[in-house]
C-alpha cells in the first residue's frame, strides 16, 4: 500500500526565515511525485513533479528535491503570501502500464509572519 | 494551460434533494478525472475515478448510488449527490488527467455543499 508522510503537520516562520518541508513515501514503482499548494476554501494548484532521484525543480521562492525515500520543498526567504498549506502526493504505476491515482499526505500548513 | 473549473463554487440545499456539481477541462482533453472530497483540516480523500465513456471506479465505502458520477465527454464530469443529507455537507474537489500526460493532475477550484 502507498503512503505518504508529510512534516511538520504546522510550521510557523517569520517572514525571510528559509525552511525545508518533507514528504516521506513508500511506493511500488514510483511514477511521479508532485507539491501541490492549497489556500482556504481552492482546490490544490499544482507546483512541481518529479520523477526521479536527484531530480530538482524551482519556482521564484520554492525549491522541491527527490531521494529514493523523500521529497523536501525548500522555501527560500519567505513572505507572507506564501502562507498555506502544502500537498504532497505520489503516484505509482499499474500492473497495466498506466497511472494509478494519487495517494496525498496530509500536508504542511505552513504560516509565515510579516 | 491545463485549467479544470467546477460549478458551481458553493451551494446550499435542503435535506433529500440532488444536487448536481459539473467539472470541466477548459483547454485540454482528460479522459480520467478524479472526485475527492476533504474535510476541514484534512487531505483530500479519493471518492471516484470517472473514465470517458465508461462507468466509474468508486473508492471503498463510498455509496455509488449516492454519488452518481457521469462523465459523458472529454471535457466534462458530473458529480450528483442524491438525497443530500447533513452528512454529506463538505468540499468537493475534481482532478483531470491530461490525455498525453498521464502522470500529471490538475484540480479545481472545489466546490463547497452544505446541506441543511
Amino acid at each position: 500500500e502507498d503512503q505518504v508522510t508529510q512534516s511538520p503537520e504546522a510550521l510557523r516562520l517569520q517572514e525571510g526565515e528559509s525552511s525545508s518541508l518533507n514528504c516521506s513515501y513508500t511506493v511500488s514503482g514510483l511514477r511521479g511525485l508532485f507539491w501541490y499548494r492549497q489556500d482556504p476554501g481552492k482546490g490544490p494548484e499544482f507546483l512541481f513533479t518529479l520523477y526521479s532521484a536527484g531530480e530538482e525543480k524551482e519556482k521564484e521562492r520554492l525549491k522541491a528535491t527527490l531521494t529514493k525515500k523523500e521529497s523536501f520543498l525548500h522555501i527560500t526567504a519567505p513572505k507572507p503570501e506564501d502562507s498555506a498549506t502544502y500537498l504532497c502526493a505520489v503516484q505509482a504505476g499499474a500492473a497495466s502500464g498506466s497511472a494509478r491515482q494519487l495517494t496525498f499526505g496530509s500536508g504542511t500548513q505552513l504560516t509565515v509572519l510579516p | 494551460g491545463a485549467v479544470v473549473s467546477q460549478h458551481p463554487s458553493w451551494v446550499i440545499c435542503k435535506s433529500g434533494t440532488s444536487v448536481k456539481i459539473e467539472c470541466r477541462s477548459l483547454d485540454f482533453q482528460a479522459t480520467t478525472m478524479f472526485w475527492y472530497r476533504q474535510f476541514p483540516k484534512q487531505s483530500l480523500m479519493l471518492m471516484a475515478t470517472s473514465n470517458e465513456g465508461s462507468k466509474a471506479t468508486y473508492e471503498q465505502g463510498v455509496e455509488k448510488d449516492k454519488f452518481l458520477i457521469n462523465h459523458a465527454s472529454l471535457t466534462l464530469s458530473t458529480l450528483t449527490v442524491t438525497s443530500a443529507h447533513p452528512e454529506d455537507s463538505s468540499f468537493y474537489i475534481c482532478s483531470a488527467r491530461v490525455v498525453d500526460r498521464p502522470y500529471e493532475q490538475y484540480f479545481g477550484p472545489g466546490t463547497r455543499l452544505t446541506v441543511t
